[in-house]
């Protein structure tokens, strides 16, 4: 088995600040993913990246950075943080050939003061 | 656009009630139909999933049918636990190397013993 582990559990920042997630998987899996989870407003993507050196933007990259430093982490920077934003940022991987399983991290919680 | 629609934010029940959570899809094309179950704390988690092969997905206890006429793909349960009590996702993929899942909004299921 593997593991995906999301550093910070929790962040807080102030508005306008840079704030960096990471994520790191030991599945040696291809593809990551980072998704936002705002309540009712279910998963989000925010960027992937199908092996190391790529990035594809998601439906909602626009405030957000990534990068993809080797196979096993993915990063995700927030380019400057909205006051009273608040959400939780989940880190995700899957094999090349298993489209449907996604394995994810246990997230990182923002808070925006 | 690709989507997928769960019109319950909310479910609450007492153990031994019928579950049935709705779940609608929209896409060009049959893609595979998934259901992801998020406990307290954790990340989400395949449940199950239905291709246009199999047409029904069942795991542990839970069962959903792929309704191509309806683009409908509901989760059922006969008897929920407390132990059920969590958030449940509909999503869907394709199978090629860039697969992304599409997530519904989540249904928040309350299992009162």
């Amino acid at each position: 088995g593997g593991i995906i582990t999301q550093t910070p559990k929790f962040l807080i920042g102030q508005e306008g600040q840079k704030l960096t997630l990471k994520c790191q998987q030991n599945f040696n899996h291809d593809t990551m993913y980072w998704y936002r989870q705002d309540s009712g407003k279910g998963l989000r993507l925010i960027y992937y990246s199908i092996t190391e050196n790529d990035l594809q933007k998601g439906d909602l990259s626009e405030g957000y950075d990534a990068s993809r430093e080797k196979k096993s982490s993915f990063s995700l920077t927030v380019t400057s943080a909205q006051k009273n934003e608040m959400a939780v940022f989940l880190c995700a991987s899957r094999n090349w050939g298993r489209a449907e399983t996604l394995y994810f991290g246990s997230g990182t919680r923002l808070t925006v003061l | 656009g690709d989507s997928v629609t769960q019109k319950q934010g909310q479910v609450t029940l007492s153990e031994d009630d019928f579950l049935f959570i709705n779940c609608t899809y929209s896409t060009t094309t049959y893609p595979t139909l998934l259901w992801y179950v998020q406990y307290p704390g954790q990340g989400p988690q395949l449940l199950l999933k239905v291709t246009t092969a199999n047409n029904k997905g069942i795991s542990r206890g839970f069962e959903a049918t792929y309704d191509k006429g309806t683009t409908s793909f509901h989760l059922q349960k006969a008897s929920v636990q407390e132990s059920d009590s969590a958030v449940y996702f509909c999503a869907f993929c394709f199978n090629n190397a860039g697969a992304k899942l599409t997530f519904g909004g989540g249904t928040r299921l309350t299992v009162r013993p």
